[in-house]
């Protein structure tokens, strides 16, 4: 059964830093595109960031380059969001989502979502 | 960045009626394969969100079949037949042919 349990998030004041993890089980990261997406309170959808199944390829909205860096970890099935000189307008729930591109028979998009991990930044 | 635009925002709707959500794109989402880029998704009060719709028209497994998708290019339909207390949620459509990824403002669905 895919599984995908999130953990991290919580109040840090502007300028610190955050590490979200996201474990997965049922499935290898290795084969999909992962990603975080998050929704800011009573606003809409807002990808973040993904990363391929070999690792190198890591793609950042663009507020947040330079300052979010996605990682995982192959051994433990894990991805993680190291979330650095956090703003005001980072606070949000952040989803880990799975997704499909469709290829070897597969429906394509989000097919698995985390619980999601709320994120406040304040002072 | 390619801009998803959605209308209406909200979508009051008398169970058993139809709902229609509009999404157009500032760019083509045709891909060369002949696939377009566009899915669309609900999110329960609540929840994560559910995908409904990828590839433009092909319903996911699993998604009531009062659920389809229709359109090509720039302007793309979400369509559900006859609307149930159970399908409340904010709808999105979402691009995937270009980086970044992005969502349509979403329709907030309500039952009258």
């Amino acid at each position: 059964e895919v599984q995908i349990v999130q953990s991290g998030g919580g109040l840090v004041q502007p300028g610190g830093s955050l590490r979200l993890s996201c474990a997965a089980s049922g499935f290898s990261l290795s084969n999909y595109w992962m990603n975080w997406v998050r929704q800011a309170p009573g606003k809409g959808l807002e990808w973040v960031a993904n990363m391929g199944p070999d690792g190198n390829e890591k793609y950042y909205v663009a507020s947040v380059k330079g300052r979010f860096t996605i990682s995982r970890d192959a051994a433990k099935n894990s991805l993680f969001l190291q979330m650095n000189n956090l703003r005001g307008e980072d606070t949000a729930m952040y989803y880990c989502g799975r997704y499909n591109v469709g290829s070897s028979g597969e429906e394509r998009g989000f097919h698995y979502w985390g619980q999601g991990t709320l994120v406040t930044v304040s002072s | 960045d390619i801009v998803m635009t959605q209308s209406p925002l909200s979508l009051p709707v008398t169970p058993g009626e139809p709902a229609s959500i509009s999404c157009r794109s500032s760019q083509s989402l045709l891909h060369s394969n002949g696939f377009n880029d566009l899915d669309w998704y609900v999110q329960k009060p609540g929840q994560s969100p559910q995908l409904l719709i990828y590839f433009g028209s092909n319903r996911a497994s699993g998604v009531p079949d009062r659920f389809s998708g229709s359109g090509s290019g720039t302007d793309f339909t979400l369509e559900i037949s006859r609307v149930e207390a159970e399908d409340v949620g904010i709808y999105y459509c979402m691009q995937s042919i270009g980086v970044p990824v992005t969502f349509g403002q979403g329709t907030r669905l309500e039952i009258k």
